[in-house]
């Protein structure tokens, strides 16, 4: 079946510590992005890459890390600079960065620090 | 102000009931308009897409689009029990990013 696998579903990190976040689709979209859920504040983007090997900073972008090396792997390391990791990270993908494309999400990787 | 505005509710409604959601956004260069539903701890799914101003029908469900007010909405008709979930609007100029409103939660009550 096509669509986008987020793994893990749940994952728990100590202070201090990097933790990397995969995404992978088999849609062939071009374009592939990060949120982040927080309760009672909608999904913020983190990073956006329209092709590979390329990518830009969404609106919190801050204490976090992506690469895009390959066309249906878009990573997401939360690096120890993340103050407030806790939240749901939501992997999402588009056909292309073209207008009015719709973005489809994976279901979801739940992050806590311990 | 925030770009889109959405009640987050939470809203309660009997089964069978029509439900209207609503979103008001201040960035009048928005062309492209969706609505997702979100179930508890999953990802959204998109529920209705729409360009510019108009009136999209699908199934149970209708997305209006107000450009001149700044207004979408989202009815469902004869409301279930497994419309429960959370519906986010969202919309875009054109470009790929997506701005989000909060999300409404919603529960239909058998």
């Amino acid at each position: 079946d096509g669509g986008i696998t987020q793994s893990p579903k749940y994952l728990f990190r100590k202070e201090g510590q990097n933790v990397t976040l995969s995404c992978e689709q088999n849609l062939n979209h071009d374009a592939m992005y990060w949120y982040r859920q927080d309760p009672g504040q909608g999904l913020r983007l983190i990073y956006y890459s329209q092709i590979v090997n390329d990518f830009q900073k969404g609106d919190i972008a801050e204490g976090y890390s992506v690469s895009r090396e390959k066309k249906e792997s878009f990573p997401l390391t939360v690096t120890s600079a993340q103050k407030n990791p806790t939240a749901f990270y939501l992997c999402a993908s588009s056909i292309s960065a073209l207008s009015g494309n719709t973005i489809y999400f994976g279901e979801g990787s739940w992050l806590t620090v311990v | 102000q925030k770009e889109v505005e959405q009640d987050p509710g939470p809203l309660s409604v009997p089964e069978g009931a029509i439900v209207s959601l609503n979103c008001t956004y201040s960035n009048s260069a928005f062309q492209y308009f969706m609505w997702y539903r979100q179930y508890s701890r999953k990802g959204p799914e998109l529920l209705m897409y729409t360009y510019s101003s108009g009136n999209k029908e699908d199934g149970r469900f209708t997305a209006q689009v107000d450009k001149s007010s700044k207004y979408i909405s989202l009815f469902i008709r004869d409301s279930q029990p497994s419309d429960s979930a959370t519906y986010l609007c969202a919309m875009s100029e054109g470009a790929q990013k997506l701005v989000f409103g909060q999300g409404t939660r919603l529960t239909i009550n058998p």
